[in-house]
């Protein structure tokens, strides 16, 4: 069955950076784009990027544009997402989702909370 | 990247029906047939319910059902069960290639 696992959350002060991954089985990675999407506390869903099954495209939401990276592992199944310069606004719950055929998401994980703050 | 719209709230009785809107613009919604819709339970993830408009993902109830009309879009849910209350969102393609939700609904079943 599908499985997304993310982890590396926590608590970051303004300025600071944070990795999140997210372990991938059940289904041939390498063959699906992934997106991350966030729901900051008590609040709606915000997508936040997505890359290609190769890797070799990337978008971003113009929120988060040149402070985040999103990166992947084939090799490893893994997704990753590099957060730097974070604001009080990127703390939210982060999901790690499938992106199939190609623009739904149709698995997603159980989130990591992200929190920002000093 | 403005979010699609959606209404904050509905409500309905058990067996009733219900729509949900959600509203776009030429450059989403209306330009591709790209809207997904998705369920939302508290301190869940979110689950899908209907992609690409108006199909369904195996295991998903056909008491849910979507459409769309120029820049709208349309959950309906028929048969109201306590089991639907939750958050409701849609989802767009846009033509800067990038994704889009909608603001979120909550379903109260009476």
């Amino acid at each position: 069955q599908v499985q997304l696992v993310e982890s590396g959350g926590g608590l970051v002060k303004p300025g600071g950076s944070l990795r999140l991954s997210c372990a991938a089985s059940g289904f041939t990675f390498s063959a699906y784009y992934m997106s991350w999407i966030r729901q900051a506390p008590g609040k709606g869903l915000e997508w936040v990027s997505y890359i290609f099954n190769s890797g070799s495209t990337i978008y971003y939401a113009d929120s988060v544009k040149g402070r985040f990276t999103i990166s992947r592992d084939n090799a490893k199944n893994s997704l990753y997402l590099q957060m730097n310069s974070l604001r009080a606004e990127d703390t939210a719950v982060y999901y790690c989702a499938r992106l199939s055929d190609p623009w739904y998401f149709d698995y997603w994980g159980q989130g990591t909370l992200v929190t920002v703050s000093s | 990247q403005s979010a699609l719209t959606q209404p904050a709230s509905v409500s309905g009785s058990p067996g009733q029906s219900i729509t949900i809107s959600c509203t776009g613009t030429s450059s989403d919604v209306g330009g591709y047939n790209y809207v997904s819709w998705y369920q939302q339970h508290p301190g869940k993830a979110p689950k899908l319910m209907i992609y690409d408009v108006s199909k369904w993902p195996s295991g998903v109830s056909n008491r849910f059902s979507g459409s769309k009309s120029g820049n709208t879009a349309s959950l309906t849910i028929s048969g109201l069960q306590a089991e639907d209350e939750a958050h409701y969102y849609c989802s767009s393609y846009t033509s800067r290639t990038t994704l889009v939700f909608g603001g979120g609904t909550k379903l109260t079943v009476l």
